[in-house]
């Protein structure tokens, strides 16, 4: 079945330490973006990429990276100039263009609890 | 920037009754796309139901229904014959219709955490 997969679901980081966070899809999906959900404040976006080799910053990209090398997989590095990164984040990847109308809603992973000790 | 408004932060209903959630957005597009996403305790986001703005007519998707209001910018979510399996958070989403400058990224709401009593 077609699916996102992120990898790992829980994962504890001391202060000062990169982490990368795994998102696998195989969808054949163009685009893909990293949010981040905190209690009460809904989902905010990290990052975003339509094509292979391209992503634009989001609302909140500061202290992270990603990269697109391959178009199934979109890593996302939390760097230690994140100041809280204790989150939960969510990947998720949309179909392109059909018929010049971008119409597709996002399709999401179970995420990954990142949790800085 | 588009935003998005859920003025509930939590609601309760009874099972097989009805409930709305309501959520507000503020844009000065005429094209776009509105989204209602179920998150229950596994958190895995699911699509609920879609609304294209260009369509007058409600989207419904079995028990679930929404009530679009294009001139008031109002997205309400109706559950019908609600279920315990209903109980999640509840997150409303808007995305642009065309030359968007986020790659169409859903722009959330806060979210509503849906209670369903017995």
């Amino acid at each position: 079945d077609g699916g996102i997969t992120q990898s790992p679901k829980y994962l504890f980081r001391k202060e000062g330490q990169n982490v990368t966070l795994s998102c696998e899809q195989n969808l054949n999906h163009d685009a893909m973006y990293w949010y981040r959900q905190d209690p009460g404040q809904g989902l905010r976006l990290i990052y975003y990429s339509q094509i292979v080799n391209d992503f634009q910053k989001g609302d909140i990209a500061e202290g992270y990276s990603v990269s697109r090398e391959k178009k199934e997989s979109f890593p996302l590095t939390v760097t230690s100039a994140q100041k809280n990164p204790t989150a939960f984040y969510l990947c998720a990847s949309r179909r392109g263009l059909a018929g010049g109308r971008i119409t597709g809603e996002l399709f999401f992973g179970e995420g990954s609890r990142l949790t800085v000790l | 920037a588009q935003t998005v408004t859920q003025s509930q932060p939590e609601m309760s209903v009874q099972e097989a009754e009805t409930v709305t959630l309501s959520c507000t957005y503020d844009t000065s597009e005429s094209d776009y796309y509105l989204f209602w996403y179920k998150q229950p305790p596994s958190r895995q986001m699911i699509l609920v139901i879609r609304q294209e703005a260009y369509k007058q007519q409600n989207a419904t998707e079995n028990r679930f229904s929404v009530n679009f209001q294009k001139a008031a910018k109002s997205f309400s979510l109706k559950i019908s014959d609600s279920q315990l399996g209903d109980a999640a958070m509840y997150f409303c989403a808007y995305r642009s219709g065309f030359n968007s400058n986020s790659g169409y990224a859903l722009n959330f709401g806060k979210g509503t955490s849906l209670l369903v009593t017995p």
